[in-house]
């Protein structure tokens, strides 16, 4: 396809747990970052991957929270030790043009 | 540091009725600007961008939005609203994080617009 997937678009899982979110972003976008959007708020910026530059991980919330972009393509987003207030849709973008992001569908995550 | 401000939480107009989405952002440069739409269970899609040059931009959707620099503006509209345009908009401003050397939108919390047949 052409725009930016993700996986699983629904995540239910216990306290404590640990989960894994999948971005798959547009082929030959160097750009991608990571977003969290809570109920009723704006987009939270998480993190940021540019090309084999070290990541920007300034908006992580929690040491809990870790990213990694495998051959500058996939990304994975890890929560550890999941927590309620975790709960939220998880939104990746890619970036083509300078600031110009394209988001995929978004993974929910609910914590129980 | 950027921000953006969306002051409509939620606007409800009549279908047909024109739309006017307002946007305020503080950047201390040049802002690039964007709005992105949101319908329920998806992601964020492109509507318009603003980069330089004429002010007034013309996106898809038959949306438009116009910058006004004196006013750190950059209202989103529509001159006839249809029920499918019934999704949350959200404002965003492009910067560079000196700090970390990345580029970034910061984002408004959004206006959920709802549309009356």
């Amino acid at each position: 396809g052409a725009g930016v997937s993700q996986s699983p678009s629904n995540k239910v899982t216990e306290k404590g747990k640990d989960v894994e979110l999948r971005c798959d972003p547009i082929s030959g976008h160097t750009a991608l970052y990571w977003y969290r959007q809570s109920l009723g708020q704006g987009l939270e910026f998480l993190i940021y991957f540019q090309g084999n530059s070290a990541p920007d991980k300034s908006g992580l919330p929690s040491d809990r929270f870790s990213a990694e972009r495998t051959g500058g393509s996939v990304s994975t987003l890890t929560i550890q030790r999941t927590q309620q207030e975790d709960s939220a849709v998880y939104l990746c973008a890619s970036g083509g043009l300078l600031y110009e992001q394209y988001f995929g569908p978004g993974t929910r995550l609910t914590v129980t | 540091a950027q921000s953006v401000t969306q002051p409509d939480i939620h606007i409800t107009v009549s279908e047909g009725a024109s739309l006017e989405l307002r946007c305020n952002y503080s950047y201390g440069a040049t802002p690039y600007l964007f709005w992105y739409v949101q319908s329920p269970g998806q992601g964020l899609q492109l509507l318009l961008k603003y980069f330089s040059g004429d002010t007034l931009v013309q996106g898809i959707k038959g949306f438009e939005a116009e910058f006004k620099r004196s006013q750190s503006s950059f209202n989103l509209r529509k001159p006839s609203v249809h029920w499918s345009d019934a999704a949350e908009y959200f404002c965003a401003v492009g910067a560079l994080h000196s700090g970390a050397g990345s580029y970034q939108l910061t984002f408004g919390k959004g206006t959920k617009l709802s549309v009356i047949p």
